[in-house]
C-alpha cells in the first residue's frame, strides 16, 4: 500500500537561507508525486508535480524538488527563502489515490 | 474562474445539532474531494465523486456523515448529528478527472467547531 512520510513536522530557517523539506514514499508500482503548499487560513496549491521524465522537477516560487527511485524519496528544496513562503507544505503519492503526507510547518525568521 | 467555492467559512453548533457544508467545484471538473484536516490526524480522504457518482467513500467516519453530488455544480457534506471529535478543517475540491496525476484544486475550507 501507498504511503507518503514528511520526515520533520517543522522546520525553522533564516530569511535567505536555503531550505530542504523531505519526503519518503512507499509503493509497489510506479508513482506519482506532489508538493502542495498551504499558507495560514487558505486552501492546498499546487507547487509541483513528477509524473515522469526529468527526476529534477521545478515549480512555482523558486521551489524544486529531486525524485530519487532507489531512495524512495521526494524532497523539497529552495535556494533562498522569504518571508512569503512561511506556510505548511504537503507532499503527496498518487498510486491508486491521492495520498498525503502529515505536513511540514516552514517558518521563515528574519 | 472563482475557483472551488465552499460555504460556510466558519461554522460553530452545538453538539448533536445537523451540520451541512456546501462545496461549488470548478466549472469542467467532473471529480469532487472532501478532505478533513486536524491537528492529530492531519489531511484525511473522506469521499470523492466521479461525473456525480460516490468512488470511494471509505474514508467516511461512520454514519453520522454522508455527502451527495446531485449535479456537477454542488456538493454537500452533512454530519448529524454533530460530535465534538468533529471539529475540524474541511475541504473539498476538483479535479477535472479523477485521475491520480492530475492536480486538485482546493477550497478554502471549511472551519468547523461543534462545541
Amino acid at each position: 500500500a501507498q504511503s507518503v512520510t514528511q520526515l520533520d513536522s517543522q522546520v525553522p530557517v533564516f530569511e535567505e537561507a536555503p531550505v530542504e523539506l523531505r519526503c519518503n514514499y512507499s509503493s509497489s508500482v510506479s508513482v506519482y508525486l506532489f508538493w502542495y503548499v498551504q499558507y495560514p487560513n487558505q486552501g492546498l496549491q499546487l507547487l509541483l508535480k513528477y509524473l515522469s521524465g526529468s527526476t529534477l522537477v521545478k515549480g512555482i516560487n523558486g521551489f524544486e524538488a529531486e525524485f530519487n527511485k532507489s531512495q524512495t524519496s521526494f524532497h523539497l528544496r529552495k535556494p533562498s527563502v522569504h518571508i512569503s513562503d512561511t506556510a505548511e507544505y504537503f507532499c503527496a503519492v498518487s498510486e491508486r489515490r491521492k495520498v498525503f503526507g502529515q505536513g511540514t510547518r516552514l517558518t521563515i525568521n528574519p | 474562474d472563482a475557483g472551488v467555492i465552499q460555504s460556510p467559512r466558519h461554522e460553530v453548533t452545538e453538539m448533536g445539532q445537523e451540520v451541512t457544508l456546501r462545496c461549488k467545484p470548478i466549472s469542467g471538473h467532473n471529480s469532487l474531494f472532501w478532505y478533513r484536516q486536524t491537528m492529530m490526524r492531519g489531511l484525511e480522504l473522506l469521499i470523492y465523486f466521479n461525473n456525480n457518482v460516490p468512488i470511494d467513500d471509505s474514508g467516511m467516519p461512520e454514519d453520522r456523515f454522508s455527502a451527495k453530488m446531485p449535479n456537477a455544480s454542488f456538493s454537500t457534506l452533512k454530519i448529524q448529528p454533530s460530535e465534538p471529535r468533529d471539529s475540524a478543517v474541511y475541504f473539498c475540491a476538483s479535479a477535472f478527472m479523477a485521475v491520480v496525476r492530475n492536480e486538485q484544486f482546493f477550497g478554502p475550507g471549511t472551519r468547523l467547531t461543534v462545541l
